[in-house]
């Protein structure tokens, strides 16, 4: 079956990068979507990124995609105390809307 | 646009009571999710509904857990009777179409359900 693994925490400085890595089983998906969570509140979707593409760029953000070994980065650009949450990345198979999650990671911004 | 609305917020109950969650999606979205969160891992898909039938319960624990979305539109989730194992963030979703091209899921804030 799929299987999402993250690292459990990360603790940058403002105004730092912070990067945030997960790894994946299931090579037919074919997108692969960052969520946020912040404390009290439901998923709120970041960005994804289609299994052809091996990047893509939106504002701060920067996902990386390596098919080859099944790997997916957030790279969070001057991370603010804002992005202070859970982030989540989730791949979708080809068939179906079904979404695995990986564990989250903990982004911790030290003013 | 009005999100994902969910009701109660949090829930408090001991264990072999019973318990409902309400939720009602963006208006026009045809699939609706619920998902169990269980402290420290990511959401696990629970069901899905396309408009009022049921896609994917495979996940779903049949012999407590009910869910129904008779007219289309507001689901409810049911547990009876509920277990410690239980405790956990329910979450409901919602998109536009099963199949979208980005197949983006909206999320409601959850339902904390903590058994005692």
């Amino acid at each position: 079956g799929e299987d999402v693994e993250q690292s459990l925490f990360l603790s940058v400085r403002e105004g730092d990068s912070s990067v945030i890595n997960c790894t994946y089983t299931d090579s037919s998906s074919t997108y692969l979507y960052w969520y946020k969570q912040e404390p009290g509140a439901g998923l709120q979707l970041l960005t994804y990124i289609f299994s052809n593409m091996d990047m893509k760029q939106d504002q701060r953000l920067t996902v990386l995609l390596n098919k080859k070994d099944k790997h997916l980065s957030l790279r969070i650009a001057d991370t603010q105390t804002g992005d202070s949450a859970i982030y989540f990345c989730a791949e979708r198979p080809n068939a179906g809307n079904m979404l695995t999650f990986g564990g989250g990671t903990r982004l911790m911004v030290k003013p | 646009e009005a999100g994902v609305a969910q009701s109660p917020r949090y829930k408090i109950i001991e264990k072999r009571q019973s318990v409902a969650f309400w939720c009602n999606p963006i208006s026009g979205h045809a699939t609706l999710y619920w998902y169990q969160q269980i402290l420290g891992q990511g959401p696990k898909l629970l069901i899905q509904f396309q408009n009022n039938g049921v896609v994917d319960d495979s996940q779903l624990p049949k012999d407590r857990f009910s869910a129904e979305r008779l007219k289309g539109v507001d689901s409810t989730l049911k547990i009876q009777p509920a277990k410690l194992e239980d405790s956990a963030v329910y979450l409901c979703a919602s998109s536009l179409v099963a199949q979208a091209v980005r197949g983006e899921q909206y999320f409601g804030p959850g339902t904390r359900l903590t058994v005692t």
